[in-house]
């Protein structure tokens, strides 16, 4: 099945510090990569659609300065948390999928729990 | 009015049992329909999508009845590996994409030996 690595599994940081998560498809191409959040007993809420090669799309009320998003090739995307804040911490996940035209299934990266003091 | 509503439960329930969790959405339009587990801590799975005719998989069946808006799973004969967080997830329609999916709460379920 599709495989989706994400790294770091779980990072500590200061407040005020910048945090880069990194997602990889390892065994497809994803021209379209999605970027997740979630806080602690809620479901998770997308942030925003990172596609290669151009912008990401942010969903409403994500900050685009905050959370930058890099899709540079078809099998990485990172997402950078800017000048994080105890508020940012969550458990972060992105997603991605074969697509070709199929049902629209996802497969998840593992997750990175971002913990700022 | 949440896009995907789900009982968050939780469901407990004795080995063997047989335990249903409904889901409803607001989106007519709504495509693609999914159920993914999530164990604690961890990262969704997919578990089976949803189809019109209803679908069975080993122990699980799932439903839809789109005129209803309204997504069931139904587990049978209950492991104690069964317990985890159950996903209702529905296909969000939204400019240029038709693949981002949006995700109710969950409906927690733990199986008791």
């Amino acid at each position: 099945g599709a495989v989706v690595s994400q790294h770091p599994s779980w990072v500590i940081c200061k407040s005020g510090t910048s945090v880069k998560i990194e997602c990889r498809s390892l065994d497809f191409q994803a021209t379209t990569m999605f970027w997740y959040r979630q806080f602690p007993k809620q479901s998770l809420m997308l942030m925003a659609t990172s596609n290669e090669g151009s912008k990401a799309t942010y969903e409403q009320g994500v900050e685009k300065d905050k959370f930058l998003i890099n899709h540079a090739s078809l099998t990485l995307s990172t997402l950078t948390v800017t000048s994080a804040h105890p508020e940012d911490s969550s458990f972060y996940i992105c997603s991605a999928g074969p697509f070709a035209g199929g049902p629209h299934e996802q497969y998840f990266g593992p997750g990175t729990r971002l913990t700022v003091t | 009015r949440k896009e995907v509503e789900q009982d968050p439960g939780p469901f407990n329930v004795p080995e063997g049992a047989t335990v249903a969790f409904n889901c409803t959405y607001s989106n007519s339009a709504s495509q693609s329909f999914f159920w993914y587990r999530q164990d604690c801590r961890k990262e969704p799975k997919l578990l089976m999508s949803v189809y019109s005719s209803g679908n069975e998989d080993g122990r699980f069946t799932a439903q839809l009845n789109r005129a209803s808006q309204y997504i069931s799973l139904l587990i049978r004969d209950s492991k104690l590996s069964d317990s985890a967080t159950y996903l209702c997830v529905v296909n969000k329609i939204s400019s240029g994409s038709a693949r981002q999916l949006t995700f109710g709460s969950g409906t927690q379920l733990t199986v008791l030996p």
